[in-house]
């Protein structure tokens, strides 16, 4: 079974601050892992994803994601929030031949 | 097409009612899935399909939903006698392959809205 937790349904910071957005995995394979981010009446749009290899993924938009096998971590960073990040994120997890399981997303709004 | 495309972007019908949503994937794309997010949600997984069959439909609420591509690429979302329940955003998505390493391309989706 697979599952995702988002901590955090709403996450606020100020322009130039650090994001850290939490999400935590539960699966009994190897998983694959995602991050998406959802503009106000916009689609899903990827961020970054891991698959396998090196554990720091780098994604669009200054974003980049860790995974910590130890920790079933996968948490979503950017070192200085812009107002164009304001929107909803969706960490998601899947492996082979299976479909994506999302978590329940976090908003984040940033505070000029 | 460049993207996901999803017909209706908006629909209203009357509880009782029968509805089609339909989707159209990524040209090429073997892996179509459609979900279901309500207000303040993340998306909630409905069915996925590899080419013209189902490979998934553990997702599917009850017997009044059923989805269709008969073809491998066009996909339809059958709602039947909707209630009020049933109104939300379904998501279509489509990728290359169902490795489950390869990126989901979403639609925009359909709101629905059962009145």
């Amino acid at each position: 079974a697979q599952s995702v937790t988002q901590l955090g349904s709403h996450v606020s910071v100020s322009e130039g601050a650090l994001v850290l957005l939490r999400c935590n995995y539960s699966s009994s394979v190897p998983p694959y892992l995602f991050w998406y981010v959802q503009y106000p009446n916009q689609g899903l749009q990827l961020l970054l994803k891991y698959t396998t290899g090196a554990t720091l993924v780098k994604g669009i938009n200054g974003f980049e994601a860790e995974f910590k096998k130890s920790e079933t971590s996968f948490h979503l960073t950017k070192p200085s929030a812009h107002m164009s990040d304001a929107a909803e994120y969706f960490c998601a997890v899947s492996r082979w031949g299976n479909q994506f399981y999302f978590g329940t997303g976090t908003s984040l709004t940033v505070i000029p | 097409g460049a993207g996901v495309s999803q017909t209706p972007s908006n629909k209203v019908t009357e509880k009782g009612k029968y509805v089609e949503l339909r989707c159209d994937p990524i040209s090429g794309h073997t892996a179509l899935y459609w979900y279901r997010q309500s207000l303040g949600q993340g998306p909630e997984f409905l069915i996925y399909f590899q080419g013209t069959g189902a490979a998934d439909d553990s997702g599917l609420p009850n017997d009044r939903f059923f989805a269709v591509r008969p073809e491998g690429s066009v996909s339809t979302l059958k709602i039947q006698r909707t209630e009020r329940g049933d109104s939300a955003v379904y998501l279509c998505a489509s990728s290359r392959n169902d490795r489950g390493d390869t990126e989901a391309f979403f639609g925009q989706g359909t709101r629905l809205t059962v009145v």
